[in-house]
């Protein structure tokens, strides 16, 4: 078990531009979610999958973000029109079903700089 | 408006002593709690975590313990070591959901 791996680590891009975010949970995890934290913040949720499906959306999720687990597994977080306010560090975390739900394992994160 | 708050930005502690980081909350529907500490570049590592049933879970030098009386939980990690230098988050679940509000965190610094 690798833990919960998320691709690129790093990613700089010119803004009006879209990227895109890969993120491998644990293998047997079935929940799967993305937050991003900015300095001297906490992690903030944007949003959380169970298997394939999308059960929460924060309002920081806006129109331009979006996110796909297409079966249940990987999943990738796309920004589109990149502005400068989306640097951050945008970080995965997973939990499985059962006693240990509750528990959320976060991967490296990838830290996007919008120039 | 900030749910849950860690209003201590810093601690120094020195190596064997007590380490005690502290958190309060808002919401009396915050059912699960959890801390991580991260260490630079790096994604939040899970340490421990607290049901509202409970108000106490220790794992050997961490100890979370909740007051729901006084919506606060505190960390105690004992002995501390210069390697539990790192900043600690503490993070709150709704009742009824999986995603975690966290606190703007607490940079412990324990020296040698």
């Amino acid at each position: 078990d690798t833990g919960v791996s998320q691709d690129p680590r790093h990613k700089i891009t010119k803004r009006g531009q879209n990227v895109t975010f890969r993120c491998d949970p644990i293998s047997e995890h079935n929940r799967l979610y993305w937050y991003r934290q900015t300095l001297g913040q906490g992690p903030e949720f944007l949003t959380y999958f169970q298997n394939e499906a999308q059960l929460e959306k924060s309002r920081l999720l806006s129109d331009r973000f979006s996110a796909e687990r297409p079966k249940g597994s990987f999943s990738t977080l796309e920004i589109q029109r990149t502005e400068q306010g989306d640097s951050a560090m945008y970080l995965c975390a997973s939990s499985t079903r059962g006693t240990n739900s509750y528990e959320q394992y976060f991967g490296p994160g990838t830290r996007l700089t919008v120039t | 408006d900030q749910q849950v708050k860690q209003n201590s930005p810093s601690l120094s502690v020195q190596e064997g002593r007590i380490s005690i980081l502290n958190c309060d909350y808002t919401n009396s529907m915050f059912d699960y709690f959890l801390w991580y500490k991260k260490y630079p570049a790096e994604g939040p590592t899970f340490l421990i975590s607290i049901s509202s049933i409970k108000d106490k879970n220790e794992d050997g030098r961490f100890t979370v313990f909740l007051n729901k009386s006084a919506k606060h939980l505190s960390l105690h990690i004992v002995p501390s070591q210069p390697g539990d230098s790192a900043v600690y988050f503490c993070a709150a679940s709704p009742s009824g959901t999986y995603k975690y509000i966290f606190g703007t965190g607490t940079r412990l610094k324990v020296l040698a």
